[in-house]
């Protein structure tokens, strides 16, 4: 079954520390996100894309990037991690006509200590 | 900015009972969806609204859409401890460059008691 992964599912880092998390997707989509939730404000998008060397700025996107090379693969980067960067990070993505349903990966948990 | 709003953030019922959820959004849009988040796991498609007057409903579960009063119900029926979970609304929004998104409420958290 095709499917969207993430890794890793739990990382504990330190302050200024680089960290990169991964997202794969086996849906051939076009259309993929990253969120961050936490605690009083449900999820929160960071950056999304609509194709290979598309990327675009969400509402949380300060300290963050991504790039995208290919349509499977969205990594997410934190340059200088924050204590603020707490969170977890879900991806997902979305057929590119139907709906617009969203589908998303199991999360990664980081902490930065 | 979009303002997505959910109340109430919280419930508690006693099995058997009914109760709604209402998402209150603040600009146009004729698309919204319901997921559920059971603790520390992803988010899963329960329904999808596509116009004005939508109604979807899966076991004792209904959700409605109004989007003149830019409002979302999600009714629940004979409430089963199964049912305990995280509900989000998302609301999806055309960007002015093109493209869409979904911008979430910040979840009612439902415990069902047996």
């Amino acid at each position: 079954d095709a499917e969207i992964t993430q890794s890793p599912r739990h990382k504990i880092t330190e302050t200024g520390r680089q960290v990169t998390l991964a997202c794969h997707q086996t849906w051939n989509h076009n259309n993929m996100f990253w969120y961050r939730q936490d605690l009083g404000h449900g999820l929160r998008l960071i950056h999304y894309s609509y194709g290979v060397q598309d990327t675009n700025k969400g509402e949380v996107s300060d300290g963050y990037s991504v790039s995208r090379s290919n349509t499977e693969d969205l990594p997410l980067t934190l340059e200088s991690a924050a204590s603020s960067q707490t969170s977890v990070y879900f991806c997902a993505s979305k057929r590119d006509s139907g709906p617009g349903e969203l589908f998303f990966g199991e999360g990664s948990r980081l902490t930065v200590l | 900015e979009l303002k997505v709003e959910q109340n109430p953030l919280f419930l508690s019922m006693q099995e058997g009972k009914n109760y709604t959820i209402y998402c209150n959004y603040s600009t146009t849009s004729d698309r919204l969806y319901w997921y559920r988040q059971d603790p520390g796991k992803s988010l899963e498609s329960l329904f999808v609204l596509l116009s004005n007057g939508a109604v979807k409903q899966e076991g004792r579960l209904m959700a409605s859409l109004d989007t003149k009063a830019r409002l979302s119900t999600l009714h629940i029926t004979a409430a089963v401890h199964d049912l305990s979970a995280t509900y989000f609304c998302a609301v999806d929004v055309i960007l002015t460059g093109g493209g869409n998104k979904l911008t979430f409420g910040t979840g009612t958290q439902l415990k069902v008691e047996l």
